[in-house]
């Protein structure tokens, strides 16, 4: 069974504060990682997609970095707003044409 | 651009009965993935189609299946419902392989069995 792990859970920050969440995976075999940001009512939107080792990527206030030697991602987010509030998950593919398989999410929110 | 158009999004069904659940993905992408989210867990695969074929299948019983028509899109079927199959159904496609390309999910289809 392939675990991939998302901490924390949820948090709470306030506006403006800066964040980060963590999703762990087995090293073996990485193919893929991927970030989602899933806002209640809406469709997971993709965030990145980083396949190699040291992969640092950015979009607005959002940045993610890859470490696939140690088996672990970072998301930040800067600035927090209240638009951030969502569920960020994870995924891992391990090559070819091997399934995804998410992690249980960080539920974001950003008290005005 | 239109984008994934999964039907119908909500629909209660009772124990035993079949449901057949319908995703169109984005002109063009050729790959459409199928997931199922319970209260407390995360996405889970059900199963991915390219060009027709199945090529993965996650770890569910045989009462869920699925296929893929020749414009791409794509139907799941669930057998002899049980409660534990209520859930949020998500289908998602993308324009090659589902390991690298991002995935552009739809809406959902919200089952609820009786």
């Amino acid at each position: 069974i392939l675990n991939v792990e998302q901490s924390p859970q949820s948090l709470h920050v306030q506006e403006g504060d800066s964040t980060n969440f963590t999703c762990s995976f087995p090293s073996s075999n990485f193919y893929a990682l991927h970030w989602y940001r899933w806002e209640t009512a809406k469709s997971p939107e993709a965030l990145f997609v980083m396949t190699l080792n040291g992969d640092e990527k950015k979009k607005g206030r959002i940045s993610a970095t890859l470490n696939t030697k140690e088996g672990y991602s970072y998301l930040y987010i800067k600035g927090s707003q209240p638009e951030d509030s969502a569920t960020y998950l994870c995924a891992l593919s391990r090559g070819g044409y091997q399934k995804v398989t998410f992690g249980t999410g960080t539920k974001l929110q950003v008290i005005p | 651009k239109a984008g994934v158009t999964q039907t119908p999004r909500y629909l209660i069904k009772t124990r035993g009965q079949q449901v057949t659940l319908s995703c169109s993905p984005i002109s063009g992408h050729r790959s459409v993935s199928w997931y199922q989210q319970t209260p407390g867990q995360g996405l889970q695969f059900l199963f991915e189609y390219f060009s027709e074929t199945q090529r993965n299948k996650g770890n569910f019983p045989g009462r869920f299946s699925g296929r893929q028509f020749s414009n791409s899109r794509s139907e799941m079927n669930v057998s002899t419902l049980e409660l534990g199959d209520s859930a949020l159904y998500l289908c998602a496609s993308s324009l090659a392989s589902l390991s690298t390309g991002e995935l552009f999910f739809g809406e959902g289809s919200r089952l609820t069995v009786l």
